[in-house]
């Protein structure tokens, strides 16, 4: 079993400000690590993954995501946030399910409000 | 150019009826996925399908029935609709476990 918590269920910043977003997982297998993004009344967008490799990822919009597993953590990190990262941030794991099927476990989301 | 796309984005209906919800996905992924999102955001997986093959089948009334046509469709029928079925509903394809989100369905009940 896996499962994913976010511990902030609200985050208001400052525009300008940086932010962090907490997420520890848990799981007996390893796992992929996502951040998706939901602006409001919108799909899910995917915003990083961590599948392999370098433990620090990063999105095209200035986010960045560190895998620590001795932490079994994946904060998602902003130096300095705008107003149009206004959203619901949502932390999940994958495992593999077999024939080429992944579910994903979702945290419960933590929505970042930026104050301008 | 859209991904996944879902039809149609909103259905309003009433408790009883059966209802349908489309996805397609150009992405050429081999495994397509439904969840389901509550009034409170949180999201739970319901299927998955590989290759027209139901892989991942959670904890679901048998009210809800996926269909895979092809490899590119996975459709979701919902009989019977009670008023707890208002959600969002999400599809999703992945290939090598990254999955990418239709924009979803807005389902309520009444």
């Amino acid at each position: 079993a896996q499962s994913v918590t976010q511990l902030d269920s609200q985050v208001p910043v400052f525009e300008e400000a940086p932010v962090e977003l907490r997420c520890n997982y848990s799981s007996s297998v390893s796992v992929y690590l996502f951040w998706y993004v939901q602006y409001p009344n919108q799909g899910l967008q995917l915003l990083l993954k961590y599948l392999s490799g370098s433990t620090l990822v990063e999105s095209i919009n200035g986010f960045e995501a560190e895998f620590n597993k001795s932490q079994t953590s994946f904060h998602l990190r902003k130096p300095s946030v705008h107003i149009s990262d206004t959203a619901e941030y949502f932390c999940a794991v994958a495992r593999h399910s077999g024939a080429g099927s992944y579910q994903l476990t979702f945290g419960k989301g933590t929505k970042l409000s930026v104050i301008p | 150019d859209t991904a996944v796309s879902q039809t149609p984005k909103y259905l309003v209906t009433q408790m009883g009826n059966d209802k349908s919800i489309k996805c397609e996905q150009n992405l050429g992924h081999d495994t397509m996925y439904w969840y389901k999102q509550d009034s409170k955001k949180f999201l739970k997986i319901m299927f998955s399908y590989n290759n027209k093959e139901l892989i991942i089948n959670e904890t679901v009334p048998n009210r809800f029935s996926p269909k895979s046509p092809d490899k590119a469709h996975l459709n979701l029928h919902i009989n019977s609709l009670e008023l707890g079925d208002s959600a969002v509903y999400f599809c999703a394809s992945s290939q090598e476990g990254t999955q990418y989100f239709g924009p979803g369905t807005r389902l309520t009940v009444t």
